[in-house]
């Protein structure tokens, strides 16, 4: 059973350090998005990677916020100094070839920035 | 940016019900997606609709995408349990530049 694998699950860290998520997607997929939840904002898409080559990052804080993929194998996506506003769920999702934006999601990492 | 609008907010219902809810964009979105998630998890893909008009079932699920092509339709019929859940849309606009989620319906299945 395929899936997308974030690492870490959960995250506590203090202010002005540098947090640094990692995504696995899916096998074969050819499309990585980086996302963030909080209730207040929702779900908010923050870049959006085709190829390996980034296609959007509008959405991603550009001063603290910086999102790789080294390889088809592992995104990263880096925030560097955190700050508590920061504090949210991040996800990592990944689509295959061919499909206008189908998503397959990971678990999340739960951050929190004191 | 481009908002996507999510209505109910909630909703309680009776096992056994039928469910409808619907999200509605002031500009026109050529690709639709239902999602559901659950606490603790990442959102699931539930059904993707690319053609105005199309009709789209899952199981239980039926999606729509409408003819205007500003909004789409979830229905569930007889609801169990484990529809408990946020019902999240999200499209892609007609440049296919702005991707967007809406706010999500939250369902709550009463035994």
């Amino acid at each position: 059973d395929a899936r997308v694998t974030q690492t870490p699950r959960h995250k506590v860290t203090e202010m002005g350090q540098e947090v640094t998520m990692r995504c696995q997607p899916i096998l074969g997929h050819n499309t990585v998005f980086w996302y963030r939840q909080t209730m207040m904002q929702g779900l908010e898409l923050l870049a959006y990677f085709r190829n390996r080559a980034p296609l959007d990052d509008s959405g991603m804080p550009k001063d603290r916020f910086s999102a790789e993929m080294p390889d088809a194998t592992l995104a990263t996506l880096k925030i560097q100094p955190s700050e508590p506003r920061d504090s949210a769920v991040y996800f990592c999702a990944s689509g295959p070839a061919g499909t206008s934006y189908e998503q397959y999601f990971g678990p999340g990492t739960r951050l929190t920035v004191t | 940016g481009q908002q996507l609008n999510q209505s109910p907010q909630s909703m309680f219902i009776q096992e056994g019900e039928d469910v409808s809810m619907n999200c509605t964009s002031s500009s026109i979105f050529n690709t639709w997606l239902w999602y559901k998630q659950e606490p603790g998890e990442g959102p699931v893909l539930l059904i993707a609709l690319y053609k105005a008009g199309e009709l789209t079932s899952n199981g239980r699920l039926t999606a729509q995408f409408g003819i205007t092509r500003k909004d789409s339709f979830l229905n569930i019929s007889a609801s169990i349990p484990s529809d408990v859940g946020i019902y999240f849309c999200a499209g892609l606009d007609n440049y296919g530049q702005n991707f967007v989620f809406g706010p999500g319906t939250r369902l709550s299945v009463l035994p």
